[in-house]
C-alpha cells in the first residue's frame, strides 16, 4: 500500500540558510500534519492543512511557513535557519471521511543546520 | 487542552520477561488514544489504537493496551519481550473531532538485554 513520503530523506545546511521540505500525502488522503522532533524528544506538532487550508497551528516559529497544493502534497519551508533547527521532521496524513483519529506517518527528513 | 504523560523515560528488561509501559492522559473531552513505536532512525509505526467499544485492545507484534477511563491510563504492555523490541514507545491522544492532531507523551525508551 502506498504510504506518506517525504523529501528529502536528509538535508544538511548552514546557518541563515533555507530549506524546504516535501511531502506527499497518502493517496486520498486530505489532511496533512506536520511534526518536528527534536533529539531524544516527542515529535511537537507544527501545523496541518485540510483540503489546502490551514486547519491547526502548534509550535512553529515564524522563520517557519507551510502549504499545501492542490494535488494534497505540502511543502515546509524554513528561513533563517538555526543551529536548534536541527531535528527529524514528520509529515503525516489522515483522511477527513471515516475519521478514526489515525494519522500515518513518513520516515520522516532528518535537517542537520551547520 | 489534552495532554499525556509517560512516568518512565527507560525500561530496561531481560529479553522474554513481561513488560508494562505506563501512560496517563489528561482530557475534558473524550479522546482517542495510541501508542506508536519509534525504531532508530525510522518513522513512527501505530502499534495499537483506542476508539471506542471493548478497552482492552491488541496490537502488532503481540503488544495489548487496556483504556481505563476511571484512572486514565492506556498502559502498554507485552507477556514476554525480543531484542527486536528495542526502540521508543510514544502514547498519543487526539481529540474525537475530525482532523485533529495527535499529541505525545515524551515517550519510553525499551531497552531489552539479552
Amino acid at each position: 500500500a502506498a504510504g506518506v513520503i517525504q523529501s528529502p530523506r536528509h538535508l544538511i545546511k548552514e546557518k541563515r540558510e533555507t530549506a524546504t521540505l516535501k511531502c506527499y500525502p497518502i493517496p486520498r488522503h486530505d489532511t496533512v500534519y506536520w511534526y518536528q522532533q527534536g533529539p531524544g524528544q516527542d515529535p511537537q506538532f507544527l501545523i496541518s492543512f485540510y483540503e489546502k487550508m490551514q486547519s491547526d497551528k502548534g509550535s512553529i516559529p515564524d522563520r517557519f511557513s507551510a502549504q499545501q497544493f492542490s494535488d494534497y502534497h505540502s511543502e515546509l519551508n524554513m528561513s533563517s535557519l538555526e543551529l536548534g533547527d536541527s531535528a527529524l521532521y514528520f509529515c503525516a496524513s489522515s483522511h477527513d471521511r471515516g475519521w478514526t483519529g489515525e494519522l500515518f506517518f513518513g520516515e520522516g527528513s532528518r535537517l542537520t543546520v551547520l | 487542552a489534552q495532554s499525556v504523560t509517560q512516568l518512565d523515560s527507560q525500561v530496561p528488561v531481560f529479553e522474554e520477561a513481561p513488560v508494562e509501559l505506563r501512560c496517563n492522559y489528561s482530557s475534558s473531552v473524550s479522546v482517542y488514544l495510541f501508542w506508536y513505536v519509534q525504531y532508530p532512525n525510522q518513522g513512527l509505526q501505530l502499534l495499537l489504537k483506542y476508539l471506542s467499544g471493548s478497552t482492552l485492545v491488541k496490537g502488532i507484534n503481540g503488544f495489548e493496551a487496556e483504556f481505563n477511563k476511571s484512572q486514565t491510563s492506556f498502559h502498554l504492555r507485552k507477556p514476554s519481550v525480543h531484542i527486536s523490541d528495542t526502540a521508543e514507545y510514544f502514547c498519543a491522544v487526539s481529540l474525537r473531532s475530525s482532523g485533529d492532531k495527535l499529541t505525545f507523551g515524551t515517550g519510553t525508551r525499551l531497552a531489552v538485554r539479552p
